[in-house]
């Protein structure tokens, strides 16, 4: 989407690794979110960030970490992927006039 | 703890054949219930906000309303492009988290 990228889009990774995934926006915004989607599930809260260094956990943070040292960069990390891990990443943002968050394109990330 | 249900799972039509989507939300202090629309392998596209029970929204073939415990998406005289999943979600009071439903697969047939 304009103003958010994601990367990398695909990964494939092995169990116990670390694997960091960014996100990168454009638009100045303040609050940046990640979420998992996974089929029966929706989509789940990681981790968020209200302003650069300030970040909280969401309903799904056990093993994941979060850093957000720059307004536009938020990276989500894996410290040692599992296999339930394997999910679609998405990242989003909300500007100041509500007009709704906006959503990164994914990242696929499988564990094997 | 904040639940939001959505219903159908999934919902085959054919084209011209309107239908609604169900979404029902229990949460303290709704402040915003979102529609999102995602098509496969792309992030969810924002929709609608709803804010207070009785508004309305229209986009297209596509009208949301809103009452204290349940939002409806209505599809009218759908076409095959509108094959999307549809995503409601909430946001409370304190805070700027959403909270989303599992969604409704609907797929359109010419």
């Amino acid at each position: 989407d304009a103003g958010i990228t994601q990367s990398p889009r695909h990964k494939v990774t092995e169990t116990g690794t670390p694997v960091t995934l960014r996100c990168h926006q454009t638009e100045n915004h303040r609050y940046m979110y990640w979420y998992r989607q996974d089929p029966g599930h929706g989509l789940r809260l990681i981790h968020y960030s209200y302003g650069v260094k300030d970040t909280d956990k969401g309903e799904v943070s056990d093993g994941y970490s979060v850093s957000r040292s720059k307004t536009e960069d938020f990276l989500l990390t894996l410290e040692s992927a599992t296999s339930s891990q394997t999910s679609v990443y998405f990242c989003a943002t909300v500007g100041r006039d509500d007009s709704g968050y906006t959503f990164g394109s994914g990242t696929r990330l499988t564990v094997v | 703890e904040d639940q939001v249900t959505q219903s159908p799972e999934a919902l085959r039509l054919q084209e011209g054949e309107s239908s609604s989507l169900n979404c029902s939300y229990t949460v303290s202090g709704l402040r915003g219930l979102f529609w999102y629309r995602q098509d496969p392998g792309k992030g969810p596209e924002f929709l609608f906000t709803l804010y207070s029970a009785g508004e309305e929204k229209e986009k297209e073939r596509l009208k949301a309303t809103l009452t204290k415990k349940e939002s409806f998406l209505h599809i009218t005289a759908p076409k095959p492009e509108d094959s999307a999943t549809y995503l409601c979600a909430v946001r409370k009071a304190a805070g700027n988290k959403l909270t989303f439903g599992g969604g409704t697969r609907v797929l359109v047939k010419p």
